[in-house]
């Protein structure tokens, strides 16, 4: 089935500083992956959605300029925190779709834990 | 009021017990409902995917879809403490849109 990886699972940063988390497709071509934000026992909340080759989309509320969003391949996005804060702390996941025009093909990545201290 | 309601839980239940978990929403253009394990730290894993209303049996897990009621349920027979985890509920509208996911409801099988 198809697998998503992120990397890197869990990271603690200081404040100030900017961390990279990586989401790749392994065995499939994902056209769109879907950044998520999630707290402690609530939901998976978007935060942008991606396409190869293009801007992402942001979600409301979302500060696209500290959450930099890259989708160069068909194979790897990226979410860069710059300049984090302790309040950026969370679980970051990602997912990504397969093909177009299928609806199902949601394949989640395991999840970032950042810490910002 | 949201577009997704789930009720959080947690629910604890014997081992062996039938689970029923579920979701409403209000959205009346949703045609597609998933379920989503996940288990601590770790992300959502798909269990059940049904389009439209209908029931979607697979092993222990049954997926019902009620378009009328705008409610969908999961029910999971002979529950396992392996199935302790949380449970989302996701829905869309299709054509590769983004999902739009429900609290999650945590659970509990206990020995």
């Amino acid at each position: 089935g198809a697998v998503v990886s992120q990397h890197p699972s869990w990271v603690i940063c200081k404040s100030g500083t900017s961390v990279k988390i990586e989401c790749r497709s392994l065995d499939f071509q994902a056209t769109t992956m879907f950044w998520y934000r999630q707290f402690p026992k609530q939901s998976l909340m978007l935060m942008a959605t991606s396409n190869e080759g293009s801007k992402a989309t942001y979600e409301q509320g979302v500060e696209k300029d500290k959450f930099l969003i890259n989708h160069a391949s068909l194979t790897l996005s990226t979410l860069t925190v710059t300049s984090a804060h302790p309040e950026d702390s969370s679980f970051y996941i990602c997912s990504a779709r397969e093909g177009t025009g299928l609806n199902y093909g949601y394949t989640f990545g395991s999840g970032t834990r950042l810490t910002v201290v | 009021q949201k577009e997704v309601e789930q009720d959080p839980g947690p629910l604890s239940v014997p081992e062996g017990a039938i689970v029923s978990l579920n979701c409403t929403y209000s959205n009346s253009a949703f045609q597609y409902f998933m379920w989503y394990r996940q288990y601590s730290r770790k992300g959502p894993e798909l269990l059940m995917y049904t389009y439209s209303s209908g029931n979607k049996e697979d092993g222990r897990f049954t997926a019902q879809v009620d378009k009328s009621s705008k409610y969908i349920s999961l029910f999971i027979r002979d529950s396992q403490p392996s199935d302790s985890a949380t449970y989302l509920c996701a829905m869309n509208a299709g054509g590769g849109n983004k999902l739009t996911f429900g609290t999650g409801t945590q659970l509990k099988v206990e020995l």
